[in-house]
């Protein structure tokens, strides 16, 4: 069974410092990856997905992850943050075979607080 | 601009009522599905539709009813028999399930609440 595990339910960084949010995935067969976004009272939105062409991908807002199926590892990357990332994180793995696909399984979520 | 319409963004139910939410795509998606969020759990799947007329239930979907009568609309009913419904709910779809590597578009969200 595919599963998606995100380590760490709150993770709080500097402004400008590095952001560094962890997904680990179990998948029998290669996964499609996903990071969504949520801001307070809204839905969600994607960040970027992984479907299996570069195992580097990048994202809006100037996210990225990096695939690497030795450690079964998605996890999202931000170089420098800003206040307007305080969100929460959402990793999502798709279900990519039988009568199921296309359904997602999400992790329980990140948030994501700055600190000015 | 195209996109996900849900309705209402709050919603009250009073016990023994069922209530129904609404969710529009004009997307010209195939699938769309429904999520509950509560705090800490991330999403979990209610019931899902890969075509107009058809639907399976996902992972909790006891006490909350759907149909797919056309291709742009998905409503939840959340019944009595849901014990629990306050939560968060969200609607998404998607262009199509082959292959599994479509991602999902989510609207806004309704949040149910019990008075």
């Amino acid at each position: 069974a595919q599963s998606v595990t995100q380590l760490g339910s709150h993770v709080s960084v500097s402004e400008g410092a590095l952001v560094l949010l962890r997904c680990n995935y179990s998948s029998s067969v290669p996964p499609y990856l996903f990071w969504y976004v949520q801001y307070p009272n809204q839905g969600l939105q994607l960040l970027l997905k992984y479907t299996s062409a570069a195992t580097l991908v990048k994202g809006i807002n100037g996210f990225e992850a990096e695939f690497k199926k030795s450690e079964t590892s998605f996890h999202l990357t931000k170089p420098s943050a800003h206040m307007s990332d305080a969100a929460e994180y959402f990793c999502a793995v798709s279900l990519n075979y039988g009568g199921s696909q296309g359904n997602l399984i999400f992790g329980k979520g990140t948030k994501l607080s700055v600190k000015p | 601009d195209g996109g996900i319409t849900q309705s209402p963004k709050y919603l009250f139910r009073k016990e023994g009522q069922n209530v129904t939410l609404s969710c529009e795509q004009n997307l010209n998606h195939d699938a769309m599905y429904w999520y509950r969020q509560d705090p800490g759990q991330g999403l979990r799947l209610i019931y899902y539709s890969q075509i107009v007329n058809d639907f399976q239930k996902g992972d909790i979907a006891e006490g909350y009813s759907v149909s797919r009568e056309k291709k742009e609309s998905f409503p939840l009913t959340v019944t009595s028999a849901q014990k629990n419904p306050t939560a968060f709910y969200l609607c998404a779809s998607s262009i199509t399930v082959q292959g599994g590597n479509q991602p999902q578009h989510f609207g806004d969200g309704t949040r149910l609440s019990i008075l």
